[in-house]
């Protein structure tokens, strides 16, 4: 069945960067949109961009644009999110998820932790 | 963009409850609206899927109607394995938003 599995948690410094690593298993990775979800601390769901495996098209949020970029690697069937300039209010827990329509798929989750 | 609001944004509920979460787009989305269950620590998971139709393996005890700018999440009896937290989000163009959540919690 599909999955896909993430890099371990992070803690960085205020003004660092951040790569969270997401490995799909079980479906062929080229047919979804991997797409990126964060989640702050006892809040909502924010989608922050995705990457198309098979182009390597991305799209993102305006609010990510200039700060975050989306890659991938056919040959791991990886996708991978990384965010500069971060800030105390980057802290949460970044998901990956695939989504032909929805999302039906997702990632445990990454906990980025940003703190001086 | 197109907002999702969610009501209410907590639910206290009995076991055997019939439950219903409301959520609103701020413009006509069609049919292209999901529901998610998240219980904390976790994932979201997918429940409902064109605002109607149940993701394989869901208990038929959820169901999803709506169209357009309104659409109801409702679980017929509530079991304890449903205190969790449901979010809804549409699907029609991007950005992708959620709602806000609601969390259904022990009365």
């Amino acid at each position: 069945q599909a999955q896909l599995v993430q890099s371990g948690a992070e803690v960085k410094k205020p003004g660092a960067s951040v790569k969270v690593s997401c490995q799909a298993s079980g479906y062929p990775f080229t047919t979804y949109d991997i797409n990126w979800v964060r989640q702050a601390p006892g809040q909502g769901l924010e989608w922050m961009g995705y990457v198309h495996p098979d182009s390597g098209n991305t799209g993102y949020a305006p609010k990510f644009q200039g700060r975050v970029t989306m890659t991938r690697d056919t040959s791991t069937s990886t996708a991978y999110l990384e965010l500069t300039s971060l800030t105390s209010e980057d802290t949460g827990v970044y998901y990956c998820a695939r989504r032909q329509y929805n999302f039906d798929c997702w990632g445990q989750g990454t906990l980025v932790t940003v703190s001086s | 963009d197109i907002q999702m609001t969610q009501s209410p944004s907590t639910l206290p509920a009995s076991v055997g409850d019939r439950v219903t979460i409301t959520c609103r787009a701020s413009q006509g989305i069609n049919s292209w609206l999901a529901w998610y269950q998240q219980k904390p620590g976790k994932a979201p998971k997918l429940l409902i899927y064109k605002a109607s139709s149940l993701e394989s393996g869901v208990p038929s005890r959820f169901s999803g109607s709506g169209s357009g700018t309104e659409f109801t999440l409702t679980i017929s009896s509530l079991q304890p394995d449903d205190f969790a937290t449901y979010f809804c989000q549409h699907y029609k163009i991007n950005p992708w938003t959620f709602g806000q959540g609601t969390k259904v919690e022990i009365k």
